[in-house]
């Protein structure tokens, strides 16, 4: 069974750092982009980039470009997505998801974790 | 503001059809597979259409999708009232080489 596991919720101030995980199971973690995805409270779906856990290659939305960095480890199966200096803007839920297969057309997300939610307040 | 153009709400009573809208252009929708996603309150997405009309397993036949030119649609038959949730479409920007998502439609099921 294909699973994405998020780490828990977090609550930082605004400058602190962070880097919250995504843990894949249950089939080739290095055979798939890893996706990440911003909802703000009670707002819709971001696109945030993506990363090949293989190499480690990523895309980042020209919104978060710059803001945000993915990276992966693939010997333990697992992506992050890690801020160095927090503001309150970025409280949101962060989804991980799976992309469709690295190196064909596809571009759906089949399967997502089951979110982080980040709060940043003083 | 959202590169794809959804309307923020439809309704519609039991058992009815509700057909959800998702605008783009050339450098997405026109030249890339959609998908559509359904978030329950309180959930994550979960996928329900992909490369424009296909289902993945376990999803009903009641929802169907399909593209054409810079638009594409979410069909859904036999309405529920489980089925009220948000619903995204979503597919790849050329031009931006990035995702992107439509702002989201919200289904009420009267």
């Amino acid at each position: 069974e294909v699973q994405l596991v998020q780490s828990g919720a977090e609550v930082k101030k605004p400058g602190e750092s962070l880097r919250i995980s995504c843990k894949g199971s249950g089939y080739s973690f290095t055979g798939y982009w890893i996706t990440w995805v911003r909802q703000m409270p009670g707002k819709g779906l971001e696109w945030m980039g993506r990363i090949d856990p293989d190499d480690s290659y990523t895309n980042y939305s020209p919104s978060f470009q710059g803001h945000v960095t993915m990276s992966a480890d693939k010997s333990i199966s697992t992506a992050y997505l890690q801020w160095s200096t927090l503001k309150a803007s970025d409280t949101a839920m962060y989804y991980c998801a799976r992309h469709g297969p690295i190196g064909t057309s596809s571009n759906y997300l089949d399967y997502w974790g089951q979110g982080a939610l980040v709060t940043v307040s003083s | 503001q959202s590169v794809l153009t959804q309307p923020p709400s439809v309704s519609a009573a039991p058992g009815q059809k509700v057909t959800i809208s998702c605008s783009g252009s050339s450098s997405n929708i026109g030249n890339n597979y959609v998908s559509w996603y359904q978030q329950l309150p309180g959930t994550a997405p979960k996928l329900l259409i992909y490369e424009n009309n296909k289902r993945p397993s376990g999803i009903p036949d009641r929802f169907s999708g399909s593209k054409s030119g810079t638009s594409a649609t979410l069909a859904i038959t036999g309405l529920q009232t489980g089925d009220e949730a948000d619903y995204y479409c979503g597919t790849w920007d050329s031009s931006l080489s990035a995702g992107v998502f439509g702002g989201g439609t919200d289904l009420t099921v009267l």
